[in-house]
């Protein structure tokens, strides 16, 4: 059974250029999560998505930022343009119910020169 | 004040050795609670929930006091591989929203 899959597993770009992480949720799943996580301020809630649809985007940091859900199996989080203090680790995760806990992907390390 | 609030550790024990520690949540309305477990360089894993009568889950017990507003987890018999860190998660009632604590870090030496 496959869990939460995102791609790529590493990105390192330059200052100023696109970037897109992608996930693919657990099939089943109505609600998926991307997090970053950094030494210094830990696991951050970025934006959540519930049916497709954005509930909370409250956490993403800025308009750089931007997230869509086309459809119930596919996610993408771009940043544009990057900056060096993006460089993070950017998780997704997915869940069916509330109260049932959330499955994490296996992350996106994202260096930002 | 942080939603949820963990001594960082490490906590550093022998294999073997019984290993405890605990997580204070500040909003009296959470829900439910889980334990994650971080690998160094991996993702967060779902290690178990917390109900409010305690449960076990092999070599891990975790309880919850409301009264006091904290979780603990415990780890008996101590392997090398339960070297992590541990994080505490709660969650409000009607909420997807997960708010992790920082993370104990658990080091398990032969």
């Amino acid at each position: 059974d496959a869990g939460v899959i995102q791609s790529p597993r590493h990105e390192v770009t330059e200052m100023g250029q696109e970037v897109t992480l992608r996930c693919k949720p657990i099939s089943g799943h109505n609600s998926l999560f991307w997090y970053r996580q950094t030494m210094m301020r830990g696991l951050e809630l970025l934006i959540y998505f519930n049916n497709n649809v954005p509930i909370d985007d409250s956490g993403m940091p800025e308009d750089r930022f931007s997230a869509k859900m086309p459809n119930a199996s596919f996610s993408t989080l771009k940043i544009q343009p990057s900056e060096p203090r993006d460089s993070a680790v950017y998780f997704c995760a997915s869940s069916s119910l509330q109260g049932v806990g959330q499955f994490f992907g296996p992350g996106t390390r994202l260096t930002v020169l | 004040r942080k939603e949820v609030e963990q001594d960082p550790g490490p906590f550093n024990v022998p294999e073997g050795a019984t290993v405890a520690f605990n997580c204070t949540y500040s909003n009296s309305a959470s829900q439910s609670f889980f334990w994650y477990r971080q690998d160094c360089r991996k993702e967060p894993k779902l290690l178990m929930s917390v109900y409010s009568s305690g449960n076990e889950d092999g070599r891990f017990t975790a309880q919850l006091n409301r009264a006091s507003q904290y979780i603990s987890l415990l780890i008996r018999d101590s392997k090398l591989s339960d070297s992590a860190t541990y994080l505490c998660v709660v969650t409000l009632p009607n909420d997807y929203k997960l708010s992790f604590g920082a993370g104990t870090t658990v080091t398990v030496r032969a």
